[in-house]
């Protein structure tokens, strides 16, 4: 099994300030990465797939990046809407998919 | 739009069908998963079928207890949940995810578009 790990566990950072989360795999999932963000009592919500793709009406300010084993998600000037927790996923083995333990996003 | 049904209280050992309908997109074009998410905690898949309903995969934790099952004519994906366990307890929720046309296989992202059902596995 392929297991993700997110860095850093939590990440206090203020609006407007640049956020770099990070997700590395145990073994290759070449591109196979994608990025959801949660909030509280809400649905996981798609933001990157295949490492750098954005999904539908995501802003610009998510960017995603890496392959092989070391991933990032970059949100390049923080809104009060973007914290939360954030979880990558691979689909490496698909049909099969795995989940990081995800990272929180709070305000400092 | 997916709304998911079906989640309640149940005693351990016990069994449960969860639904999820589906509207606004060709249903019987997309492969459809379950993904799970236990109290306080993250996010975990937990079974997926193809567009036909013919191949399915599960997490090794619900293999032998879980059947996933869809019905392209009423739009819905179903959760066959027997011998439960406290473990299972979680938010429930369903999303589409690959897409597939005339052979052609597209990844598009794991679209989770309903707001869950809660599953409580407790005597």
């Amino acid at each position: 099994e392929i297991v993700l790990t997110q860095s850093p566990a939590t990440l206090s950072l203020s609006p407007g300030e640049r956020a770099t989360l990070s997700c590395r795999a145990s073994q290759s999932v070449s591109g196979y990465l994608a990025w959801y963000q949660q909030k509280p009592g809400q649905a996981p919500r798609l933001l990157i797939y295949d490492a750098s793709n954005r999904a539908t009406d995501i802003p610009a300010r998510f960017s995603g990046s890496g392959s092989g084993t070391d991933f990032s998600l970059t949100i390049s000037s923080l809104e009060p809407e973007d914290f939360g927790v954030y979880y990558c996923q691979q689909r490496r083995n698909w049909p099969s998919y795995t989940f990081g333990q995800g990272t929180k996003l709070e305000i400092k | 739009q997916l709304v998911e049904s079906g989640g309640d209280l149940v005693q351990p050992g016990g069994s449960l069908r969860l639904s999820c309908a589906a509207s606004g997109f060709t249903f019987n074009n997309y492969w459809m998963t379950w993904v799970r998410q236990a109290p306080g905690k993250g996010l975990e898949w937990v079974a997926n079928i193809d567009q036909d309903g013919n191949e399915k995969d599960y997490v090794d934790s619900v293999k032998g207890r879980f059947s996933i099952s869809r019905d392209n004519v009423k739009k819905s994906l179903y959760l066959q949940m027997n011998s439960l366990r406290a473990e299972d307890t979680a938010v429930y929720y369903c999303a589409r995810e690959m897409a597939v046309a005339g052979g052609s296989y597209n990844y598009y992202g794991m679209d989770v578009r309903g707001q869950g059902t809660t599953v409580t596995v407790s005597s």
